[in-house]
């Protein structure tokens, strides 16, 4: 199956500042990733779906200006979660879709802010 | 009511045993149907992706979708202590080129050797 990656796997951060994760496709190119967020013991919720080239559209409730998506590529999205606080630490997780239309996702980003 | 209900468990088994995961929907515009496997502080991957009513094997997993019921199962033959894991099902909307899922809360099976 395809490969996608996330850069870094884990990191903490103190409240206030921002934190970026990235999202890679390594063996195909992806015009739309999603990027999910999974607390313990819970679903993965869908945040937002990342287009190449376009603004991403996020889902109901979440904050765009918080949570700024950017899509330079056909390989790479990142997630960048500003001003992050305590509530933001979660388990994110994208998945890349490739031209057949399935979702492979990546291993995931643990954040923890302090 | 959550579009995908499905029973969060834990569910714990012997070695060799078959196990039987479900999951209920809602929504009747759900078309494609799929069962992830997701082990622990990793990203989850996809273990069978089904479209009609019936059922689909692959090795030890059959995937079982009932449309009219809107149920859909997962059946592990021969477990074994590595399939131990979460298991979310998740299924998409036919519309659109872009496969937005919606995923059961998930199952944690742990499968005792």
């Amino acid at each position: 199956g395809a490969v996608v990656s996330q850069h870094p796997s884990r990191v903490i951060c103190k409240s206030g500042t921002s934190v970026k994760i990235e999202c890679r496709s390594l063996d195909f190119q992806a015009t739309t990733m999603f990027w999910y967020r999974q607390f313990p013991k819970q679903s993965l919720m869908l945040m937002a779906t990342s287009n190449e080239g376009s603004k991403a559209t996020y889902e109901q409730g979440v904050e765009k200006d918080k949570f700024l998506i950017n899509h330079a590529s056909l390989t790479l999205s990142t997630l960048t979660v500003t001003s992050a606080h305590p509530e933001d630490s979660s388990f994110y997780i994208c998945s890349a879709l490739t031209g057949g239309n399935e979702q492979f996702f990546g291993p995931g980003t643990r954040l923890t802010v302090l | 009511q959550k579009e995908v209900e499905q029973d969060p468990g834990p569910l714990s088994v012997p070695e060799g045993a078959i196990v039987s995961l479900n999951c209920t929907y809602s929504n009747s515009a759900f078309q494609y149907f799929m069962w992830y496997r997701q082990y622990s502080r990793k990203g989850p991957e996809l273990l069978m992706y089904t479209y009609s009513s019936g059922n689909k094997e692959d090795g030890r997993f059959t995937a079982q979708v009932d449309k009219s019921s809107k149920y859909i199962s997962l059946f592990i033959r021969d477990s074994q202590p590595s399939d131990s894991a979460t298991y979310l099902c998740a299924m998409t909307r036919s519309s659109g080129s872009a496969r937005q899922l919606t995923f059961g809360s998930g199952t944690q099976l742990t499968v005792l050797p």
